[in-house]
């Protein structure tokens, strides 16, 4: 499994757009990137997942470069309710050897 | 979107005593179904693959005497706190991936153990 290495913490301000980077320097060709979201005592939620290039839908785009050694959840327009921990996972989209192994994550918390 | 409950959402119970928590996939079937435990502040941790009609698959540590799963039907996984101690006090999460995907997990709401 690729270990993933993202920022402990940020801070926004409503309104702004957020780009949150993972780093995933050993990335295996069958890996695909997944982010999670995750609220205070609730369950992680998926938002979005890709392989390479980039992906938009109607939460977030995810910015994957060419050698895929790195990615960028991009949160346009944040709210307060945007305030969450983010997970940056690595893995192959499906394999019944996979696990699906969180690191720290992001806490993201948005200022009024 | 599926969707994935939880009961009971919290649970107190006294210490030595055994606590069943339910995790249902309730409008698809799920063949695996994942246990994570999460301290407060601190990241999900995997603790078991819970297999519909075989056994669950541990993780390194994880004792498995202690922490029972049964998956008896494609919708249904429980996971048994047995002999439950004040440091198994915890919130605890279930996961089940849609058909295809096993990244794109719907994630229980969670419970909240307490152990006195």
């Amino acid at each position: 499994l690729a270990k993933t290495t993202q920022p402990i913490s940020m801070d926004s301000y409503e309104g702004q757009e957020v780009n949150i980077t993972c780093s995933h320097n050993n990335i295996a060709t069958n890996d695909y990137i997944t982010w999670y979201q995750q609220f205070p005592s609730q369950g992680p939620r998926f938002i979005i997942q890709g392989y390479k290039t980039k992906v938009t839908n109607e939460v977030a785009s995810l910015f994957i470069p060419a050698d895929r050694k790195s990615s960028t959840l991009s949160l346009p327009r944040v709210s307060l309710s945007d305030t969450a921990v983010y997970y940056c996972l690595v893995g192959e989209y499906y394999s019944s050897a996979s696990k699906i192994i969180f690191g720290s994550g992001t806490r993201l918390s948005i200022r009024p | 979107g599926a969707v994935v409950s939880q009961h009971p959402s919290w649970v107190i119970c006294k210490s030595g005593t055994s606590v069943k928590i339910e995790c249902r996939s309730l409008d698809f079937q799920a063949t695996t179904m994942f246990w994570y435990r999460q301290f407060p502040k601190q990241s999900l941790m995997l603790m078991a693959t819970s297999n519909e009609g075989s056994k669950a698959t541990y993780e390194q540590g994880v004792e498995k005497d202690k922490f029972l799963i049964n998956h008896a039907s494609l919708t249904l996984s429980t996971l048994t706190v047995t002999s439950a101690h004040p440091e198994d006090s915890s919130f605890y999460i279930c996961s089940a991936p849609t058909s295809g995907s096993l990244w794109e997990q719907y994630f229980g709401p969670g419970t909240r153990l307490t152990v006195t």
